[in-house]
């Protein structure tokens, strides 16, 4: 069984402190792992999907990097509107059913 | 493009009552998903759908059913709510199956009394 775990739950900073969000995974081959934003009452947004140990993207202030048995979502110099909750999420072997964390929450105060 | 949209936004039930939520996608999405959010929980698959026509059942069907009559739209149904049912849900779509980017809707909170 596919399980994802996120830490921390929550993580406040402040505006400019950069930090990383953490993804740990135990799935028998993987075939994608996700990371998504959800802002309050709204519905996860895409940000990246990484397919292979040692895989990086980036986009703006984030960077998602990839090994055999975590993610981590690097956030520079956070602003304000980086507060969400970040999700993360596996796909593995030949299942339909992706495995999703249970979130990061993050505040960045001002 | 409206992407992916929901309707109703709310809802609330009485326990034993039926419903359908409506998931409508404008990408000529071929994969399309329904899940639901609990707290403290992650994202938890319900049904899923690889084509028109076509329906299969994610990690939580119980309670639920679903029909994908036309390619772009993905019904979700309750026949008889539980309180137990009281979540928010979430229709998704995708291009190319699980390995693909998944594009969400805004949600609908659904309540069970």
């Amino acid at each position: 069984e596919d399980q994802v775990t996120q830490s921390p739950e929550a993580l406040r900073l402040q505006e400019g402190e950069s930090s990383s969000l953490n993804c740990s995974y135990t799935v028998s081959g993987l075939r994608g792992l996700f990371w998504y934003r959800q802002d309050p009452g709204k519905g996860p947004e895409f940000l990246f999907t990484l397919y292979s140990a040692g895989e990086e993207k980036e986009k703006e202030r984030l960077k998602a990097t990839l090994t055999k048995k975590e993610s981590f979502l690097h956030i520079t110099a956070p602003k304000p509107e980086d507060s969400a909750t970040y999700l993360c999420a596996v796909s593995s072997g030949g299942s339909y059913i992706p495995t999703f964390g249970r979130g990061t929450s993050l505040i960045v105060h001002p | 493009n409206a992407g992916v949209t929901q309707t109703p936004k709310f809802r609330v039930l009485k326990t034993g009552q039926s419903m359908t939520l409506l998931c409508a996608q404008d990408m000529n999405h071929e994969y399309m998903y329904w899940y639901r959010q609990d707290p403290g929980m992650g994202l938890r698959l319900i049904h899923y759908s690889v084509g028109e026509g076509t329906t299969a059942k994610g990690e939580v069907p119980d309670g639920y059913n679903v029909s994908r009559l036309k390619k772009q739209n993905f019904l979700l149904g309750l026949e008889s709510a539980a309180p137990s049912q009281t979540s928010v849900y979430f229709c998704a779509s995708s291009y190319a199956g699980p390995t693909d980017t998944q594009y969400f809707g805004p949600g609908t909170r659904l309540t069970v009394l």
